[in-house]
């Protein structure tokens, strides 16, 4: 059973331009969480999605992410129009139910230039 | 989700005991305290959990103190792959605003001397 998959696992861009984090859940996985860790900081929670439904946006900023997971596919963590503030790990997490254990993805890495 | 306290950081050596505390003088009745670790460049990864009874399994073991305000990770054998930052999350799968969301603090940095 493969592990939670994040891809691309390095991703530049220049400000202003536009981001996309694609996250693959692990087989049977119905709940996906997004965490970003800051460079020194600990990992902040964002957005939790339940197949096409997001249930927690909380710790998502309201301007310029957005976030979704479709039927089928990934889940997607969107960021537009990047500054050099978002560049940082983002990490999705997935779990077969609500409150058990959450499996990560090995991390994307957002460098804004 | 109750607020809990760990040190910044640690040091053991090689092939010893490590024993980690958290404070969560705080926690409800119905909070789990959980375990999670993160090594370097990595994702976190799940270590342990428990709500009242302590806990092992083939990672580490969960002493929860008697009144539940602190618990211990214990790790038997430190190794260099031990090496990573150690969080200590509750959470309450039956609060009213439960999303099973994790929320880290800053965690207990362990380094791992051969």
């Amino acid at each position: 059973n493969a592990g939670v998959m994040q891809n691309p696992r390095h991703l530049v861009r220049r400000r202003g331009q536009e981001a996309r984090l694609r996250c693959s859940p692990m087989k049977g996985h119905s709940h996906v969480y997004w965490y970003r860790q800051l460079p020194e900081e600990g990992l902040k929670f964002m957005v939790y999605l339940q197949k096409e439904n997001i249930i927690d946006e909380s710790g998502m900023p309201k301007e310029r992410f957005s976030a979704e997971f479709p039927k089928e596919g990934p889940s997607i963590l969107r960021i537009q129009q990047v500054v050099r503030g978002d560049s940082a790990a983002y990490f999705c997490a997935s779990s077969p139910a609500i409150n058990n254990e959450q499996f990560f993805g090995p991390g994307t890495r957002l460098t804004v230039l | 989700d109750a607020k809990t306290t760990q040190p910044n950081s640690m040091e053991s050596n090689e092939e010893e005991p490590v024993h980690l505390p958290c404070n969560h003088s705080t926690i409800s009745g119905t909070d789990y305290i959980h375990w999670y670790r993160q090594l370097p460049s990595q994702g976190p990864e799940y270590v342990i959990h428990g709500l009242t009874s302590n806990v092992n399994n083939r990672m580490a073991s969960l002493a929860i103190a008697e009144d539940r305000k602190s618990s211990t990770l214990i790790l038997h054998r430190a190794t260099l792959r031990d090496a990573a930052v150690y969080y200590c999350i509750l959470r309450d799968p039956h609060g009213s605003s439960n999303t099973g969301k994790l929320i880290f603090g800053q965690g207990t940095t362990l380094q791992v001397k051969p």
